[in-house]
């Protein structure tokens, strides 16, 4: 079974320029969410699709960040336009449904200069 | 929010050596999860135990619910087994309708040959 994909690997930009994150996640996996892990910290959670509605955006930074996730399938992340403190580790995780068990991309690291 | 502290923070053993790694939560939770965060920053799946006790080879989880903390057992460490250990859970009531797992600081684990 594929794992959750995430692209590209790498990423950086200088500050106030933008940039997008694409994952695709576990084949039948309703449930896909982003997350952002700053160098020496957990993982935090950013926003959670089930399917193509969203659950919870609460922790986004809407005024730059967005995302989307059309047909309930592959998800972008953009931020637009970028921050120094932006710089970080973008992941994105699915799961079958709800509570169920989360897998985890590889992950986009941004360096915002 | 619910609130999750890692033990040891930072972790030096020898190869063959043995090591439990502790996780305790604030409050009920309804998902906990352990996962390894290899050197390339890929997070792995150990374990999905909101309770009880599982093995997978020299790995075992205990999560004791009504005490709120989990224990992570690695056995006979191996130099592969460097990385950080993340605890995450997520607590249905808390969590404001999104299933985003709140993480831990994690466990810095250095297996030294």
């Amino acid at each position: 079974e594929a794992g959750v994909a995430q692209s590209p690997r790498y990423k950086i930009i200088e500050k106030r320029q933008s940039v997008a994150f694409w994952c695709n996640p576990i084949s039948g996996h309703a449930t896909l969410y982003w997350y952002q892990q700053i160098l020496g910290q957990g993982p935090k959670l950013l926003i959670q699709f089930q399917n193509n509605g969203v659950v919870d955006d609460s922790q986004l930074p809407k005024d730059r960040f967005s995302a989307e996730r059309l047909k309930g399938v592959d998800s972008t992340l953009k931020i637009q336009p970028a921050k120094l403190e932006d710089s970080a580790v973008y992941l994105c995780a699915s799961s079958l449904g709800r509570t169920e068990t989360q897998y985890f991309g590889p992950g986009t690291r941004l360096l915002v200069l | 929010g619910i609130q999750v502290e890692q033990s040891p923070p930072d972790l030096i053993l020898q190869e063959g050596a043995n090591s439990t790694l502790r996780c305790n939560f604030s409050d009920s939770v309804n998902n906990l999860q352990w996962f390894h965060q290899n050197p390339w920053g890929q997070l792995i799946n150990l374990f999905y135990i909101p309770s009880g006790t599982k093995q997978n080879g020299r790995l075992s989880a205990t999560t004791v619910a009504t005490e709120r903390y989990s224990l992570l057992y690695i056995s006979s460490s191996q130099t592969t087994d460097s990385g950080v250990y993340f605890c995450a859970v997520w607590d249905m009531y808390s969590g404001g309708g999104a299933d985003g797992l709140t993480f831990g600081k994690g466990t810095h684990l250095i297996i030294q040959p």
